[in-house]
């Protein structure tokens, strides 16, 4: 089975620029995660949507947004680029009933110049 | 506010040694913990939940709530479970995991 997928793999954008990452989940799962991993910090919580809506929200400006898409893909959305906004992104998903593990990808690495 | 804490950047062992990768919580309600995996080249990966109380490649967690810790521990470690190590917190019940930074096993032969 195909695993989480993350578009691109890189993105190099400029202090004030908008930057778009995409995530399309295992098929069949409707939850998709969104984290950022900073150098020298943990995962730290992003996002969370199901089934075409925002469940769950972690402590980030409002600059950071996103949607999920009627097939399950999701977009991450980060406006007003900052340099600290430099970070791994990663997206991960699972089956929508009750718990289930999240399934990771590899991630968009954004860096901001 | 829940924070996951993980002291050792690096625990470097010999083949055959035993394992503690530790792992200390803040959280006042009965949080749900897990162990992500992430091994070289490859994706992050659940290992271990506390609630199943499974053995998983060797590895087992226990729960202290007095201590608020959550160590994973392999009796004898083997040159393959070198990897990165990440504990994580649930306590909404929302998947809203908290994850500490992480320790990296390096397993010696």
């Amino acid at each position: 089975e195909a695993g989480v997928t993350q578009s691109p793999t890189h993105l190099i954008k400029t202090r004030g620029q908008q930057a778009t990452l995409r995530c399309s989940p295992i098929s069949g799962h409707t939850s998709v995660y969104w984290y950022q991993q900073a150098l020298g910090l943990g995962l730290q919580f992003l996002l969370w949507y199901d089934e075409g809506e925002e469940r769950n929200r972690g402590n980030f400006p409002p600059r950071f947004s996103g949607r999920q898409f009627p097939n399950y893909s999701s977009e991450l959305n980060v406006n007003a680029l900052e340099l600290e906004d430099s970070a791994l992104y990663l997206c991960a998903s699972s089956l929508g009933q009750g718990w289930q593990p999240q399934h990771f990808g590899d991630g968009t690495r954004l860096s901001i110049l | 506010a829940q924070r996951v804490t993980q002291p050792e950047k690096l625990l470097s062992v010999f083949k055959g040694a035993p394992v503690e990768l530790k792992c200390n919580y803040s959280y006042s309600g009965s949080p749900e913990l897990f162990w992500y995996v992430q091994y070289s080249r490859q994706r992050l990966q659940l290992l271990l939940r506390h609630i199943s109380r499974e053995s998983i490649k060797g590895f087992t967690a226990d729960l202290n709530k007095g201590e608020t810790s959550f160590h994973l521990k392999k009796p004898f470690a083997q040159e393959e479970d070198s990897a990165m190590y990440y504990c994580a917190l649930d306590n909404t019940g929302f998947q809203k995991l908290v994850f500490g930074t992480g320790t990296r096993l390096l397993v010696s032969p």
